[in-house]
Order: structure tokens, then C-alpha cells, then sequence
């Protein structure tokens, strides 16, 4: 039972390099969510997906693209990244038809930007 | 617009005591979900309680109880006896419900986390 998982755990990249972090569930969970988690702001909503090839914009979207071509899989993208996009970054994942039930996330991905 | 305000940013305890934590929110729907989630010092978000804006009864388990007050929007989680282990960042949050074509898709807004210190 490997849940949802995220790849890579801990990343360091340079400013201006194209970075994907990939998010994979088990469950077969229709909704999937991208979050970054910084001081002070508790965790803000990057992107989210209702189902394959349905996705929106969170509350902080810039600089990030996401894709979904496999219900398991919700891979975030930086194209060129900052040093303001040095977070840790999760994935969640939830099945309710109504995408108000508990999320369950995966264990984070630490970005350094230098 | 909806938020979440958790107004203590740190709380200290020693092992056996009592601790609330606070959680007031805001929001103009009707129909919404209020969480907390615990986060270790390990890292990873563990979930504890879902709770929907229609049920408003007190919910206990174990040491845990959490009070759900729609009259003053606050939805408060208080630890019994508390341990060491209990020692973490708790993060309150509300769903926000949108509309993907024809989908309702939840959003959470969490607040900005509790970090708790149980002291041996």
C-alpha cells in the first residue's frame, strides 16, 4: 500500500534550470493537489486536478506548470526556476466526487534554488 | 473570502498539561469542511479530523477532542495530558468548494500552523 509518493525527496538546482517534481498515487483518487509550505504562510495551493486532463490554478500559480495524462500521476513543473520558489512542496491526493473530502498527502519535496 | 487564522504562532507546555489550540475562519458558504492536521518534526502532514459545517457535536478520541463552534467560526482542538510526542506544527484548514465543470472540486485554505512544544 504505497499511498502517494514524491519524487525526488530533496532537490538543488540553479536559477533558470527546468525542474519537475513528480507526484504518484495508488488510490486511484480522482483529485489531485500541489501545495508549497513556506514560513509564515502555511501552505498555499499551487495547482490542483479534478481528473485527467482537468486542471486549474491555485491561489499561487505562477511560475509552475502541471500536466495530469495518468490519473496516478500530477508531475509540477518549474520552467525556469527562482530563488522565491525555494519550498518545500506537497502533493495531495483525495477520491470524493465532491473534492471535499480528506486530502492525504505525500511526504514533501525540499527545493533549494540558489 | 475565505481564511483561516491560527493566532498562536508557538505554545509551550510541560508533559501532563492541557493545551488549546485555536482555529477561527471565515468563509460565506454554507456547505464547508474544517480540518486539522498534525505535522511531526519529520516532515509529513498527517491528517486527524474532518468535520462539515452541519455538525456541529464535540468530537473526542483518545486525548484528542476538537470543539466546532459556528456562532463565533472557531473550531478549536484541545490535547489531554499531553506527551512529548505531541510535539509538532498543527495546521487548521477549510475547504473551499469550486466548480470543475462537473466536478465540485475541494480546496483547503490552512492557516499559518501552531508550533506546539511538550517539554518533558
Amino acid at each position: 500500500d504505497a499511498g502517494i509518493t514524491q519524487s525526488p525527496r530533496y532537490k538543488i538546482t540553479e536559477t533558470g534550470r527546468q525542474v519537475t517534481l513528480m507526484c504518484h498515487q495508488t488510490w486511484s483518487h480522482s483529485y489531485m493537489f500541489w501545495y508549497r509550505q513556506d514560513l509564515g504562510h502555511g501552505l498555499r495551493l499551487i495547482y490542483y486536478s479534478a481528473a485527467a486532463d482537468i486542471t486549474d490554478k491555485g491561489e499561487v500559480p505562477d511560475g509552475y506548470v502541471v500536466s495530469r495524462s495518468k490519473t496516478e500521476n500530477f508531475p509540477l513543473t518549474l520552467e525556469s526556476a527562482t530563488r522565491s520558489q525555494t519550498s518545500v512542496y506537497f502533493c495531495a491526493s483525495t477520491l470524493g466526487t465532491s473534492g471535499l473530502d480528506t486530502q492525504y498527502f505525500g511526504p514533501g519535496t525540499r527545493l533549494t534554488v540558489l | 473570502a475565505q481564511k483561516v487564522t491560527q493566532a498562536q504562532t508557538e505554545i509551550s507546555v510541560v508533559e501532563k498539561e492541557d493545551v488549546t489550540l485555536d482555529c477561527v475562519y471565515e468563509t460565506r458558504d454554507t456547505t464547508y469542511y474544517l480540518f486539522w492536521y498534525k505535522q511531526p518534526p519529520s516532515g509529513e502532514l498527517v491528517f486527524l479530523i474532518r468535520r462539515n459545517s452541519f455538525d456541529e457535536q464535540n468530537e473526542i478520541s483518545g486525548r484528542y477532542s476538537w470543539n466546532f463552534q459556528k456562532s463565533t467560526s472557531s473550531f478549536n482542538f484541545t490535547i489531554t495530558a499531553s506527551q512529548v510526542v505531541d510535539s509538532a506544527v498543527y495546521f487548521c484548514a477549510l475547504s473551499e468548494p469550486t466548480l470543475m465543470i462537473y466536478n465540485q472540486g475541494g480546496k483547503l485554505i490552512f492557516g499559518q500552523g501552531t508550533e506546539l512544544s511538550v517539554k518533558p
